[in-house]
């Protein structure tokens, strides 16, 4: 079974800062996917980025970045230079990459970026 | 190059009615998804379909729930004799077949139940 935890409910962030998203995750299984996605209040699912477990760099897409650290099994979005659109629910969401073909979710973060 | 389809964006239903939810993937893409997600809480997995088959339906309930990926057409989500705990965002998403890229999921708007 898998599965992943957001600690945080919440968080509120001054606009222009960087900001980092908590995510760890349980798993037996031995190559899995993690991914990230947002959804602002229009409610929309939006991918942002991917790590495959075997991936020897940090994935990164323009202002976002993943900080894998597979030992601790954790992976961190990390989001630079944060603007008003980043406010939204941001999901944390895994997948092994054999056979199993269905997310895990997390339950979110709610980011709110402050003037 | 249109995203994933889903129609209604809306959809009210009286207690006991039908409901029936609609997901055209995007193009390409073979494998559909369907998860659910109740109020202030993240997603949930139900079902997962590829063409004329049903892959894995380990998140359906076993009552009142179905779903179909027919050969043509829009994959379908019907809920029988709905109850007010179905109202929910009910959210499709598709992939590419495996070996084709990343297959990330592609998730469609969503369509909002709200059961009175």
């Amino acid at each position: 079974a898998q599965k992943i935890t957001q600690t945080q409910p919440g968080m509120f962030v001054q606009e222009k800062e960087a900001v980092t998203l908590d995510c760890t995750y349980d798993t037996s299984d031995p190559s899995y996917g993690l991914f990230w996605y947002k959804q602002p209040s229009s409610g929309e699912m939006i991918f942002l980025i991917y790590q495959g477990s075997y991936d020897q760099q940090n994935a990164t897409e323009g202002r976002y970045s993943l900080n894998f650290q597979k030992a601790r099994k954790s992976a961190n979005l990390v989001i630079s230079a944060s603007q008003l659109g980043d406010s939204a629910m941001y999901f944390c969401a895994m997948r092994a990459n054999f056979g199993n073909e269905k997310l895990t979710f997390g339950t979110g973060t709610r980011l709110t970026i402050i003037p | 190059n249109a995203g994933v389809m889903q129609n209604p964006r809306h959809l009210v239903r009286r207690r006991g009615q039908e409901a029936r939810l609609r997901c055209s993937p995007m193009k390409g893409h073979s494998h559909v998804y369907w998860y659910r997600q109740l109020p202030e809480e993240g997603l949930k997995f139900m079902v997962y379909l590829q063409k004329e088959n049903i892959i894995d339906e380990s998140g359906m309930p076993k009552e009142r729930f179905s779903a179909e990926f027919p050969k043509e057409g829009p994959s379908i989500l019907r809920i029988q004799q709905v109850v007010r705990g179905d109202s929910a965002a009910y959210f499709c998403a598709s992939s590419r077949p495996r070996g084709q890229g990343i297959d990330e999921q592609y998730f469609g708007p969503g369509t909002r139940l709200t059961v009175t």
